[in-house]
């Protein structure tokens, strides 16, 4: 049984630059979560989506950010014109719904802003 | 929304011996507490749980205890191991919500 799968597991990126982020959840689950770690930190919630649905974005910042979890496919955590404050590990989550509140994370993908 | 509070920040304790970690939550409608373990550079591993209708939850040498009224709960952690070092994280979702407001962790050292 594979788990929840995040890549890339390191990105480096240029301030003004975009980085995408890749979350494919455990088999069988239809619910994802985004959370971000920064150093020495707890984990922060971000955003809540099912299948083609955001359910709760109020974890994520207004502008810059994005997600989305399309019909087929990984889910992806946008984020245009990086600045340095972005630095951080961007863990996935995914639970199985219907009642399962267990989340499950990933191995997370540490970004960089250079 | 939930605020979850968590100590100590850090604990070290002799192997064998055991370790109690605490958090309290603000959100009295909270139904479902998850205990996480990081290890350096890994993503959190669910390790227990327990859910409001139960106060406490015992798997081989981990616990939780659970007291809604007081809205705290606690994780035990009985005959520790070097391996058992590492950060753990407590949380609870804001009211009937499924995310997690996370604590800001512990980090358990068991020193040989």
């Amino acid at each position: 049984n594979a788990g929840v799968m995040q890549n890339p597991r390191h990105l480096v990126r240029r301030r003004g630059q975009e980085a995408r982020l890749r979350c494919s959840p455990m088999k069988g689950h239809s619910h994802v979560y985004w959370y971000r770690q920064l150093p020495e930190e707890g984990l922060k919630f971000m955003v809540y989506l099912q299948k083609e649905n955001i359910i709760d974005e109020s974890g994520m910042p207004k502008e810059r950010f994005s997600a989305e979890f399309p019909k087929e496919g990984p889910s992806i955590l946008r984020i245009q014109q990086v600045v340095r404050g972005d630095s951080a590990a961007y863990f996935c989550a995914s639970s199985p719904g219907q009642g399962g509140y267990e989340q499950y994370f990933g191995p997370g993908t540490r970004l960089t802003v250079t | 929304g939930e605020n979850v509070e968590q100590h100590p920040s850090t604990l070290s304790v002799q192997e064998g011996d055991s370790a109690v970690i605490k958090c309290t939550y603000s959100d009295s409608a909270s139904n479902y507490f998850p205990w996480y373990k990081q290890e350096l550079g890994k993503g959190p591993q669910l390790i227990i749980d327990i859910r409001s209708n139960v106060g406490e939850k015992k798997d081989q040498r981990i616990a939780v205890t659970l007291n809604k009224t007081a809205k705290h709960f606690s994780l035990h952690i009985t005959e520790t191991q070097p391996e058992d070092s590492a950060v753990y994280f407590c949380a609870a979702p804001p009211g009937s919500a499924r995310q997690l407001t996370f604590g800001s962790g512990t980090q358990l050292t068991v020193l040989p």
